[in-house]
């Protein structure tokens, strides 16, 4: 089945110590997304390729880095963990962006900073 | 700015109709999502609206009103397992998805 994976599922690390979370996906979708998702509250989009394009959010903290590779993989680098930076962080695809572009989500990293 | 208003929290009773309200400002408007989300997972596609009126999908329909900012999702037939949050997004003029904070919905028995 087609589908968008998440690795690892849960995250536990030390306050200041980098943790790369990444995602892969089989649906050959050009656009892919990270979310960051608190708890009770909307997913808050961090950054989202289009192909090779990058685009960042304009309150995205510079702590929060990402790379793709290529198509099917994204990489989400937080460089220095905050206790603030824990939370779920979605990895999303559509195939293209537009009026109707549905968002197929992964299972979520659950990140936990000690 | 832009904004999407959900009730917070509401509760049903399992084999009953409920609707979760949506409320939308934002800077044009280019269709709206409704997901599923169960705590601890990712959100699923429910439906999605571009034209005014209502789709019907199974249990689930969606509605929309453009003049209004408005949308409702409509669940019938309530069962436990539809316990979870349910997100509206609405896709602005730079085809950005902006995200409610989700209704969690609470079903007894």
């Amino acid at each position: 089945d087609a589908m968008v994976i998440q690795n690892p599922r849960y995250q536990v690390t030390q306050f200041g110590k980098p943790v790369t979370l990444s995602c892969s996906q089989t649906l050959n979708h050009n656009v892919m997304y990270w979310y960051q998702q608190k708890s009770s509250q909307a997913p808050k989009l961090l950054f989202h390729y289009y192909d090779k394009d990058f685009n960042n959010e304009a309150d995205t903290p510079d702590n929060f880095q990402s790379r793709r590779p290529n198509t099917s993989f994204c990489f989400l680098d937080i460089r220095s963990p905050g206790l603030g930076d824990a939370a779920m962080y979605l990895c999303a695809t559509s195939r293209g962006q537009g009026t109707y572009n549905e968002q197929f989500f992964g299972p979520g990293t659950r990140l936990t900073v000690l | 700015g832009q904004n999407i208003d959900q009730p917070t929290e509401m509760t049903a009773t399992e084999g009953a109709i409920v609707q979760i309200n949506c409320t939308y400002q934002t800077s044009g408007f280019n269709g709206l999502f409704w997901y599923q989300q169960h705590a601890g997972e990712a959100p699923t596609f429910l439906s999605y609206n571009v034209l005014d009126g209502l789709e019907e999908k199974g249990r689930f329909s969606s509605f929309l009103s453009r003049s209004k900012g408005y949308s409702y999702l409509l669940l019938k037939e309530l069962q436990m397992k539809d316990s979870a949050s349910y997100l509206c997004a609405v896709v602005d003029s730079n085809y950005q998805l902006i995200w409610g904070a989700g209704t969690k919905l609470i079903i007894k028995p």
